[in-house]
């Protein structure tokens, strides 16, 4: 149980677009969602906390309309890298925080997002 | 200061060896540990979770929590090549994790 999943795997885009992660946590639902980056060698980021129905608590530093983050139903999170440069390339992961008083986090398998 | 010092490594150890690891916390506030196992370009599996002092065995995987000196471990037994990753300490009052720089491990066979 407590499966989460990411999709897609890599994705590889042109300067100047826009690219949209999804976070599913497939057997459970999950209130509390979160997303992090990671450089390499380094350890996670929190880039912002979403709650199912409400907007994003964004960590400070982070760009609020660069990364849009929707969390719309119990299972299903998204991250929106809008007007992607090169230096927004790395590897996304996102977490889920099942629902009724459980505290752990369970992570997804992780993005690798190249900006050309 | 980091809330949450864990040596980076790497930590090489033979195969069949016990691994040790551990991390130091200064926020008597987190009450909820754990430790994640994570793989190059993977996402962090949860191996641990504790919410009190003492010990938890689960398999080959015992964490010990030290409250009073604000101190977490990990210990792998048996261990093998598979179990070379990098290990990350986490823990939390509620919400936010305050994560560990994560400890390279390296099992030799």
């Amino acid at each position: 149980g407590a499966v989460v999943s990411q999709h897609p795997s890599w994705v590889i885009c042109k300067s100047g677009t826009s690219v949209k992660i999804e976070c599913r946590s497939l057997d459970f639902q999950a209130t509390t969602m979160f997303w992090y980056r990671q450089f390499p060698k380094q350890s996670l980021m929190l880039m912002a906390t979403s709650n199912e129905g409400s907007k994003a608590t964004y960590e400070q530093g982070v760009e609020k309309d660069k990364f849009l983050i929707n969390h719309a139903s119990l299972t299903l999170s998204t991250l929106t890298v809008t007007s992607a440069h090169p230096e927004d390339s790395s590897f996304y992961i996102c977490s889920a925080s099942p629902s009724g008083g459980r505290n752990e986090q369970f992570f997804g398998p992780g993005t690798r997002l190249t900006v050309l | 200061q980091k809330e949450v010092e864990q040596d980076p490594g790497p930590l090489s150890v033979p195969e069949g060896a016990i691994v040790s690891l551990n991390c130091t916390y200064s926020n008597s506030a987190f009450q909820y540990f754990m430790w994640y196992r994570q793989y190059s370009r993977k996402g962090p599996e949860l191996l641990m979770y504790t919410y009190s002092s003492g010990n938890k065995e689960d398999g080959r995987f015992t964490a010990q929590v030290d409250k009073s000196s604000k101190y977490i471990s990990l210990f792998i037994r048996d261990s093998q090549p598979s179990d070379s990753a990098t290990y990350l300490c986490a823990m939390n009052s509620w919400g936010k994790l305050q994560f560990g720089a994560g400890t390279q491990v390296v099992v030799t066979p």
